[in-house]
Order: C-alpha cells, then structure tokens, then sequence
C-alpha cells in the first residue's frame, strides 16, 4: 500500500473552510484516494474517495493534483461537530479489501 | 446506508476472563469482515481478516490463539479475546465493506481489563 504523510494536527474556526492535505507520491495506478474520519471514541466513517478527478458530495470535496500524488480534502463550512482525526488511505476500490490507516490528522474545530 | 452494529460498545472483565465482542452487517451480507484494535493516541491497527466459512486470517504479531475469529453466518463474525489481561485493554473495531462499496465500521468495543 502505498504511504501516506498528512500533518498531525489543524486548527480551523467553525463556519470556515478546512482544507486537509496528503501526500501519497508513491500510490499506485489503481488505488484510489479514499478519506475517512474518527470521532473520538467511534468507528471510522467513510467521507469520499476519488481517482484523479475531483470529486464533491454532501460532506466535502476531495480535490487531486494531476500527477496524483497528493490530494487536500474540504471541509466547506466546518462545524464543531467535525472535530475528529481524518485519515487519508490509497487504496483500491471495492469490497473485500483491508484498509491500512496512517497517523492522520487531528482536527480542531473552534468557535 | 449499509449498518455495521458491534456489541458491546463497553465493557470491563476481570483478568483471566474471556469476552466475547459481536460484529454484525445489518443490511447486507458480508463474507469478509476485519478486526482492528486502536490504543489509546494511536491510529488503528488491523488485526485480523475474518472469512466467512474459513479460518481468520491473522496480521503478523497477532496471536490467534489469544484472539479467536469466528465467522459463522454472512451477518455475524465475532472476536472472543481469551484470557484476558490489562495489556488487552484498548478499543476494538469491526468493519464490513459491502459488495463493491467502501468499508463500514462497528461503533467499537471499549475493552478494560482489571
């Protein structure tokens, strides 16, 4: 699988745009970027995933540079509640397939 | 949206006791289902792959014979921690990706061994 780096954490004021940043120079043709987050004390939850285009839905936008090798997720409008660590995975698509977390980064909302 | 549900989401045991942690797909079926474990500060870790039908499969380090894996339906996998001691203190996490979808994850299991 392919490595990820992502800093460990980011502060960003409720209301504002979050913009989260990865690095995956080393992914691979048919991985994808998937995103996910954890709220202390819960299961991870999936956010969006993408392969070179960009991509938006209900949650956030997933934005992909064109050599693919980092990816920053949005957060439009942060809310207090999207406090959590967010974990960017290459990964390939479809079920069956183990997923393999890095570090990720902790996000802070504040008011 | 599919519905991964994981029982207990608590639970304290005395040391040299085994506990039993139940993972359930609840609209979909599942025949491979994973085990992770999150220490504290830590992200998660994935412990073993459980097949349904077949033996678990289990990441390096992970003892099989501590962490058994049962796999008996398409809806159900289970992770029995036996004799269990205070270093198996953590939070235990199932997940269950759906045919051709993207993994849902169990609320998790907050394990503390006294």
């Amino acid at each position: 699988d392919a490595k990820t780096t992502q800093p460990p954490s980011m502060d960003c004021a409720e209301g504002r745009a979050a913009n989260l940043p990865c690095n995956h120079s080393t992914i691979s043709g048919n991985e994808y970027v998937y995103w996910y987050r954890q709220i202390h004390s819960q299961g991870p939850q999936y956010i969006i995933h993408g392969l070179k285009n960009n991509e938006t839905n209900e949650m956030a936008s997933l934005i992909i540079t064109e050599d693919r090798k980092s990816s920053t997720l949005i957060l439009p409008h942060a809310t207090l509640r999207d406090t959590a660590v967010y974990y960017c995975i290459p990964h390939v698509a479809g079920g069956g397939n183990k997923l393999t977390f890095g570090t990720g980064t902790q996000l802070k909302v504040e008011l | 949206g599919a519905v991964v549900s994981q029982h207990p989401s608590r639970v304290i045991c005395k040391s040299g006791t085994s506990v039993k942690i139940e993972c359930r797909s609840l609209d979909f079926q599942a025949t491979t289902m994973f085990w992770y474990r999150q220490f504290p500060k830590k992200s998660l870790m994935l412990m073993a792959t459980s097949n349904e039908g077949s033996k678990a499969t289990y990441e390096q380090g992970v003892e099989k014979d501590k962490f058994l894996i049962n796999h008996a339906s398409l809806t159900l996998s289970t992770l029995t921690v036996t004799s269990a001691h205070p270093e198996d203190s953590s939070f235990y996490i199932c997940s269950a990706p759906p045919p051709g979808f993207e993994a849902f994850f169990g609320q998790g299991t907050r394990l503390t061994v006294v």
